[in-house]
């Protein structure tokens, strides 16, 4: 139980190009799910939290324009980085939490990586 | 503030050995929680362990076993007999109690690389 899957998991485009990476929750409703980033050899960056059918938090420093967060229903959410440069090159990956309550566990998707040419 | 440090960055053991990972936190919180994932080379991260602020009982799970002392603010993880199919990332994390997705966030620390050789 409690699988996410993200897709895609890999991809490769142009600069200027926007990507959208989504993530689901196959077997269980996410009333939260998060996005994360993370850099070769460092740990996970959290870059904001989503809320079914509200708008998603972002940590500090996270571009609310840049990094599009979308949870439309309490399986999916999609993150879009617009007009994506070679600086937004990295792994992001997603999570689910069966519950907002934090005791609860996050079941985190395979993740993407996305690099811009 | 939250605060979670992993200070092994990388470990190599043989085959077989035992070894054990180090976590130390801080928080003001009285209750919160920690976890254990592992990262393994392939990216995806796998939930291990969860524990309550208030259950210093230690766990063990196979060949994993997890020792949390609140008076030293530690969460150790230690693999018994260790496999090559253990050779990860794992990563340590704390959370706050609370309802309400973006006060709850996981406070990861940087991960420790373990490195099964055969």
């Amino acid at each position: 139980g409690a699988v996410v899957s993200q897709h895609p998991s890999w991809v490769i485009c142009k600069s200027g190009t926007s990507v959208k990476i989504e993530c689901r929750s196959l077997d269980f409703q996410a009333t939260t799910m998060f996005w994360y980033r993370q850099f070769p050899k460092q740990s996970l960056m959290l870059m904001a939290t989503s809320n079914e059918g509200s708008k998603a938090t972002y940590e500090q420093g996270v571009e609310k324009d840049k990094f599009l967060i979308n949870h439309a229903s309490l399986t999916l959410s999609t993150l879009t980085v617009t007009s994506a440069h070679p600086e937004d090159s990295s792994f992001y990956i997603c999570s689910a939490r069966v519950s907002a309550y934090s005791n609860q566990p996050q079941h985190f998707g395979d993740g993407t990586r996305l690099s811009i040419l | 503030a939250q605060k979670v440090t992993q200070a092994q960055t990388e470990i190599s053991v043989v085959e077989k050995e035992d070894v054990t990972l180090d976590c130390v936190y801080e928080t003001r919180d009285t209750t919160y929680y920690l976890f254990w994932y592992k990262q393994p080379p392939s990216g995806e991260l796998v939930f291990l362990i969860r524990r309550n602020s208030f259950d210093e009982q230690n766990e063990i799970s196979g060949r994993y076993s997890w020792n949390f002392q609140k008076s030293t603010s530690s969460f150790n993880f230690t693999i018994t007999a260790s496999q090559v199919v253990d050779s990860a990332v794992y990563f340590c994390a704390l959370s706050e109690a609370g309802y309400g997705g973006a006060t709850n966030k996981l406070i990861f620390g940087t991960g420790t690389l373990l490195a099964v050789q055969p």
